[in-house]
């Protein structure tokens, strides 16, 4: 079985932009979660969609958005890039009968 | 609030000795689990172990082990006879039963195994 893939795995873009990240979950698994990871405040929850809904939330401003297809793969958007947004960005997903959080790749978004 | 402290940012050993690695974490919830994780250079993170709060015994996986003791909240993770490979950056967390689709992670553990 293939594992969670996100494209693109690396990313330059200048403050002010805005980015759309992809990420395909493992076949079978309906629910994705999304994570920021930085050197200063590590791994943090983003948001996490099933059955294309947001089911939750973590404590980012209104710039990050995401949003989930019926085929279970999902994008997350920041709009009005700011330097502080460089950052890890990494997928997971679960299936419904695990309890386990699948991670992909990571996209590297640098903002300049 | 649920947190995941790991106390030791980075350790480096020589290859073959045995490392552990610590986790404590904080949560009111009755029903939880725990996970460890593995992150090398390229920056996926690795699936090691999940462990549910009623499941209080031991894993032993190859060179890998676990200890979960509930009395001090703590979760930690033995490496056995180390090696080159094993370097990586670890990563302990905590989700709600109910909700597992978010982990709370530990700031993760930094680990040189040198030859």
């Amino acid at each position: 079985k293939a594992g969670v893939t996100q494209t693109p795995r690396y990313l330059i873009k200048t403050r002010g932009q805005q980015v759309t990240l992809s990420c395909s979950p493992i076949s079978g698994h309906r629910s994705v979660s999304w994570y920021q990871q930085t050197p200063g405040q590590g791994l943090q929850f983003l948001f996490e969609y099933f059955s294309e809904t947001q089911r939750n939330k973590g404590n980012f401003p209104g710039r990050f958005s995401g949003r989930q297809f019926s085929n279970s793969r999902s994008e997350m958007n920041v709009s009005t890039l700011e330097l502080g947004d460089s950052a890890l960005y990494l997928c997971a997903s679960t299936g419904r009968d695990t309890d386990t959080q699948y991670f992909g790749p990571g996209t590297r978004l640098t903002v300049l | 609030a649920q947190k995941v402290t790991q106390a030791q940012t980075e350790i480096s050993v020589v290859e073959k000795e045995d490392v552990t690695l610590d986790c404590v974490y904080e949560t009111r919830d009755t029903t939880y689990y725990l996970f460890w994780y593995k992150q090398p250079p390229s920056g996926e993170l690795v699936f090691l172990i999940r462990r549910n709060s009623f499941d209080e015994q031991n894993e032993i996986s190859g060179r890998y082990s676990w200890n979960f003791q509930k009395s001090t909240s703590s979760f930690n993770f033995t490496i056995t006879a180390s090696q080159v490979v094993d370097s990586a950056v670890y990563f302990c967390a905590l989700s709600e039963a109910e909700r597992t689709d978010k982990l709370i992670f530990g700031t993760g553990t930094r680990l040189q195994v040198f030859p």
